[in-house]
């Protein structure tokens, strides 16, 4: 039990770009969503938390014009790189909790070329 | 500012070693997790301890949550090629809200 689905698990792209990621909790209803970000070697850094149907809550340092969170229903949060520039390259990785432990996705690995 | 320093950083040992990981704090958790992370992938939760003093075992893994909540260690016993990985230890503040995430410590064992 408790799958977190993240997609893509790779994405590839040109500078400028926006990039989606799409986080889904497959078989529990996730009151809350967590985006975290990490670097080659390094732990996860949170991003921003996301709780359905409210606006998501960034972390300090985190720019919410440029990471939009979207959490629009239960089983669904999306991370929307905007303009996305080589120095967002990184893997960035979704977990999903309903009144327990966090449950992490498998993470998309983002280039921006 | 909640901070989990974790070490050693790296580690590397032989099939059938015996290791421990530690994690300290100043600041007092609700609840500690330790999770286990293969390159590529998301972090899998490995255990949950909530209680000071709280021991639990899973398999060759034995976790300890320190008596004031404030650290926390991993001991594996007689360790495997398949342990390799990146162990993570979190700290959540009050109901798993927020998970403050050790730096990782990345253990290689080889046969």
């Amino acid at each position: 039990g408790a799958v977190v689905s993240q997609h893509p698990s790779r994405v590839i792209c040109k500078s400028g770009t926006s990039v989606k990621i799409e986080c889904r909790s497959l078989d529990f209803q996730a009151t809350t969503m967590f985006w975290y970000r990490q670097f080659p070697k390094q732990s996860l850094m949170l991003m921003a938390t996301s709780n359905e149907g409210s606006k998501a809550t960034y972390e300090q340092g985190v720019e919410k014009d440029k990471f939009l969170i979207n959490h629009a229903s239960l089983t669904l949060s999306t991370l929307t790189v905007t303009s996305a520039h080589p120095e967002d390259s990184s893997f960035y990785i979704c977990s999903a909790r309903n009144g327990g432990p966090q449950h992490f996705g498998d993470g998309t690995r983002l280039s921006i070329l | 500012t909640q901070l989990l320093e974790q070490s050693p950083q790296f580690l590397s040992i032989q099939e059938g070693e015996n290791l421990t990981v530690y994690c300290n704090s100043s600041s007092v958790f609700s609840s500690l997790q330790w999770y286990r992370q293969e390159p590529g992938e998301g972090p899998v939760l490995l255990v949950t301890v909530v209680t000071g003093g709280e021991v639990k075992k899973l398999k060759r893994l034995t976790f300890q949550f320190g008596d004031a909540r404030k650290d926390s260690s991993l001991h594996i016993t007689a360790a495997q090629p398949g342990d390799t990985g990146l162990y993570l230890c979190a700290g959540g503040d009050g109901g798993y809200n927020k998970l403050i995430f050790g730096a990782g410590t990345r253990l290689a064992v080889h046969p």
